[in-house]
């Protein structure tokens, strides 16, 4: 699976659109971007995934570049609660390949009051 | 719906005695998955079964880790004898298939002294 970078922290305010940038410059056309979080002593949260679209859910908008090299997860209205680790992972949807999940260290996102 | 259980959410054990973790997968989920997270290696994957069979343990650190899903709603990890080393929080996830979104449980919070 290709390589992410993200950011080690940020910060943004409550009530704020809250917008995480992920690099994935040789990600594979067959390859999906997945977004999860990890709040504090718990597991991780599946929040969105996308291919080449941009996509829209109850938690979150998914946006990826044209060319593919990265993306952005929004959160369009931050609150206290959101505040936790967020990994974003590309990985093949095709079976056969590594299907585990390859987290790095992803993003601390702190929410601030 | 309940999501995936795992028990027990904490363990604290003494080194050398054997530990049992376990995992109930999401009803009608097909595939599931066993990871590990520690400060130093963050999350990694351990081993994954699909339809109850293990398809990569490529994972699992030594042989005193092994894993069984002897029906599809019921996995197990055990480490046997346990070591200091083998402290961490880990976690069971299962997916539709083995290509889909994996959705992961709680976690169990193992301490070997």
């Amino acid at each position: 699976d290709a390589k992410t970078t993200q950011p080690t922290s940020m910060d943004c305010a409550e009530g704020r659109a809250a917008n995480l940038p992920c690099n994935h410059s040789t990600i594979s056309g067959n390859e999906y971007v997945y977004w999860y979080r990890q709040i504090h002593s718990q597991g991780p949260q599946y929040i969105i995934h996308g291919l080449k679209n941009n996509e829209t859910n109850e938690m979150a908008s998914l946006i990826i570049t044209e060319d593919r090299k990265s993306s952005t997860l929004i959160l369009p209205h931050a609150t206290l609660r959101d505040t936790a680790v967020y990994y974003c992972i590309v990985r093949v949807n095709s079976g056969g390949g590594a299907d585990g999940l390859t987290f790095g260290k992803g993003t601390h996102l702190i929410i601030q009051p | 719906d309940a999501g995936v259980i795992q028990s027990p959410r904490h363990e604290v054990t003494e080194m050398g005695q054997e530990v049992t973790l376990r995992c109930k997968p999401i009803s009608g989920h097909n595939s599931l998955f066993w990871y590990r997270q520690t400060m130093m290696r963050g999350l990694e994957l351990l081993i994954y079964f699909n339809n109850n069979v293990p398809i990569d343990d490529s994972g699992m650190p030594e042989d005193r880790f092994s894993a069984k899903m002897p029906n599809a709603s019921f996995s197990t990890l055990k480490i046997q004898p346990s070591e200091p080393r083998d402290s961490a929080v880990y976690f069971c996830a299962s997916s539709l298939q083995v290509v889909d979104t994996q959705y992961f449980g709680p976690g169990t919070r193992l301490t070997v002294l």
